[in-house]
């Protein structure tokens, strides 16, 4: 069962414009969300996160809304830039004392200049 | 301070032969996982370690793979013997402290085709 879902295989924006990933989970249980960037070739790098007591989260160009209700949580990146070219993915966790991480299969954001 | 590192970078077999990999997480590191990502799929937890102890390997296919982090530090993850669908990226993760949420730092990955 695909507990956390990424429906967008790909996503193409113009540079300057605001990116908006998206991703939706099944899991009740779920309390903390996190981005993670891929590059190829390389490992998954973390990006930002929320806990399930909040419902956005700031990081400079990025930002990570986070909907309960809806088990729905975005990504948005403004403005875009080339250098955000890149898998990304979405993961959640329920505090299990053990940290385990389950991903969503990733959307390929291209920006193009 | 150095990141996760792994080895080889990509191997390729035939099935019904083993392989191994390695992972060396950075230093100080309490938690290491291994994850499996299928072409087109997100990482897939396999196996956590706490120093070095199991903590979580309900994902592992223990009829064929095996790991183990012996002291504590490096990891190797084994798979013997492969099959077509064991081809994928095998992912290393480490992190500082199980309690709490803590950032995992990933490895480049292994890229495994089996023919």
């Amino acid at each position: 069962d695909q507990q956390v879902k990424q429906n967008s295989p790909s996503l193409s924006v113009q540079e300057g414009r605001i990116s908006i990933l998206n991703c939706d989970y099944t899991n009740s249980m779920f309390d903390y969300f996190l981005w993670y960037k891929k590059y190829p070739a390389e490992g998954p790098t973390f990006l930002i996160s929320i806990s399930s007591i909040k419902d956005k989260n700031e990081d400079g160009r990025f930002t990570v809304f986070l909907n309960k209700s809806a088990k729905h949580l975005s990504l948005h990146i403004v403005p875009s830039q080339p250098g955000d070219s890149a898998v990304y993915f979405c993961a959640a966790s329920a505090f299990q004392g053990a940290q385990k991480l389950v991903f969503g299969q990733g959307t390929r954001l291209t920006i193009n200049p | 301070e150095a990141g996760v590192a792994q080895s080889p970078r990509y191997k390729i077999i035939e099935k019904r032969q083993s392989v191994a990999f390695w992972c060396n997480p950075i230093s100080g590191h309490a938690t290491l996982y291994w994850y499996q990502q299928i072409l087109g799929q997100g990482p897939k937890l396999l196996i956590q370690f706490q120093n070095n102890g199991v903590v979580d390997d309900s994902q592992l296919p223990k009829d064929r793979f095996s790991a183990e982090r012996l002291k504590g530090v490096d990891s190797t993850l084994k798979i013997q013997p492969a099959k077509l669908e064991d081809s994928a990226v095998y992912l290393c993760a480490s992190s500082l402290d199980p309690a709490g949420y803590n950032e995992q730092f990933f490895g480049p990955g292994t890229r495994l085709t089996v023919l």
